[in-house]
């Protein structure tokens, strides 16, 4: 699986968006984006995942570069609930296991 | 449903002593996996199983067993904890990843807080 760089750390007034990059150089063509976040001491949340085309739920939106290198996770309307560390995980979906490999994330902290 | 339920959630072991963590998905998932957290550190995946009776080694399986004789529990054992061992464990499960819509995510549990003296 490709690896993924993100910044270790950043802040976001409440009620802004918070937009949290990553980088994913060597992504493999069969390679999807994932989003996960984990709330202190909690185990991690499934957040949003895609391939190619950008991607939107109830909880944030996924924008792909169109050279699917790179990825922003928006949070449109930040809430101190939204304070947590961040992962970006780039894997392959192989339709026989789901191995996820967790690197070290962004801590957002979403402040007053 | 309860999802995924994670006993017990705080424990102190000596070293040598022997423990198994429990793990239980009430959702019929296949796949159910160990991982581990340290302080700072990201999750790492030490044991998993695609299905009842198959499993298999993740990241860093030393020292740690694994059983899945059912769907819903996956049972973690320390056969003899070493300090290094001291961690917080969690269970996660999904379904089986399928084509041409993927969407598998997969369900953590809340932890077990292991410390090992």
């Amino acid at each position: 699986d490709a690896k993924t760089t993100q910044p270790p750390s950043m802040d976001c007034a409440e009620g802004r968006a918070a937009n949290l990059p990553c980088n994913h150089s060597t992504i493999s063509g069969n390679e999807y984006v994932y989003w996960y976040r984990q709330i202190h001491s909690q185990g991690p949340q499934y957040i949003i995942h895609g391939l190619k085309n950008n991607e939107t739920n109830e909880m944030a939106s996924l924008i792909i570069t169109e050279d699917r290198k790179s990825s922003t996770l928006i949070l449109p309307h930040a809430t101190l609930r939204d304070t947590a560390v961040y992962y970006c995980i780039v894997r392959v979906n192989t339709g026989t296991a789901s191995k996820l490999t967790f690197g070290t994330g962004t801590r957002l902290q979403v402040t007053l | 449903n309860a999802g995924v339920t994670q006993t017990p959630k705080f424990q102190v072991l000596k070293t040598g002593q022997s423990m198994t963590l429990q793990c239980a998905q009430d959702m019929n998932h296949e796949y159910m996996s160990w991982y581990r957290q340290d302080p700072g550190m990201g999750l790492r995946l030490i044991h998993y199983s695609v299905g009842a009776g198959i499993t298999d080694q993740g990241e860093v399986p030393n020292g740690y067993n694994v059983s899945r004789s059912t769907t819903e529990d996956f049972p973690l054992r320390l056969l003899s904890a070493a300090p290094s061992q001291t961690s917080v464990y969690f269970c996660a499960s999904s379904r089986l990843a399928a084509t041409p819509l993927p969407r598998e995510t997969q369900y953590f549990g809340p932890g077990t807080r292991l410390l090992v003296l």
